[in-house]
């Protein structure tokens, strides 16, 4: 398994600002992936990041809203741009150490006003 | 495309007793993952079980049973004698074993809520 830390837990933002969430493991993984979690729904894949390479997005996420950073196999970083309302979810990376299971983190809570 | 259906939205059952949570899957891969995990109302997501699309044994773990059924395409869980901690929102997910580096994306189902009712 993996120990997945994210920072922050919770935030409420104003529209049109942006906001950085960061994931942190406690080992070295090659895939990272980011998810959305909108109120009461089910968990959408964003985008899968390998270190050393561009991020893949999912249909209906884009680059510009959705930036990601994967400076090394432990660390990454996700940030909603220009927030609306609309944004408002939890947003959960994952890590999946030796081609097994995904684990999860915590998740950051977004709420914007 | 790979789908996941948790037709069951919401699912209250009195403590102790049994109940069983159902999911049916699409694919069209040959060598496929299927998971469950379980989101507690504090919203992390815990890993349950893994099971891969050529061990069709069941698994039990405690209170927990996992019947898995290719010829139904179905990967059902079941909690015997359930307790009010069970309360949680359960996902199951479907992954294609498609990529050199491991599994590709999960594939979530839309969730069942299960209120256990001291």
């Amino acid at each position: 398994s993996a120990v997945i830390s994210q920072k922050p837990s919770r935030d409420i933002c104003q529209r049109g600002t942006s906001l950085t969430i960061q994931c942190q493991v406690d080992s070295q993984v090659t895939m990272m992936f980011w998810y959305r979690q909108q109120p009461g729904q089910s968990l959408t894949l964003i985008a899968t990041a390998n270190q050393g390479s561009e991020a893949t997005y999912e249909s209906g996420f884009v680059i510009d809203k959705f930036p990601i950073s994967r400076p090394n196999l432990t660390f990454s970083t996700l940030t909603v741009s220009n927030m609306s309302p609309e944004d408002s979810s939890i947003y959960l990376c994952s890590v999946e150490p030796g081609r097994e299971t995904q684990y999860f983190g915590p998740g950051t809570r977004l709420l914007v006003l | 495309a790979q789908k996941v259906t948790q037709a069951q939205t919401e699912i209250s059952v009195v403590e102790k007793e049994d109940v069983t949570l159902d999911c049916v899957y699409e694919t069209r891969d040959t060598t496929y993952y299927l998971f469950w995990y379980k989101q507690p109302p504090s919203g992390e997501l815990v890993f349950l079980i893994r099971r891969n699309s050529f061990d069709e044994q069941n698994e039990i773990s405690g209170r927990y049973s996992w019947n898995f059924q290719k010829s139904t395409s179905s990967f059902n869980f079941t909690i015997t004698a359930s307790q009010v901690v069970d309360s949680a929102v359960y996902f199951c997910a479907l992954s294609e074993a498609s990529s050199p580096f491991g599994n590709e994306k999960l594939t979530f189902g839309t969730g069942t809520r299960l209120t256990i009712i001291p």
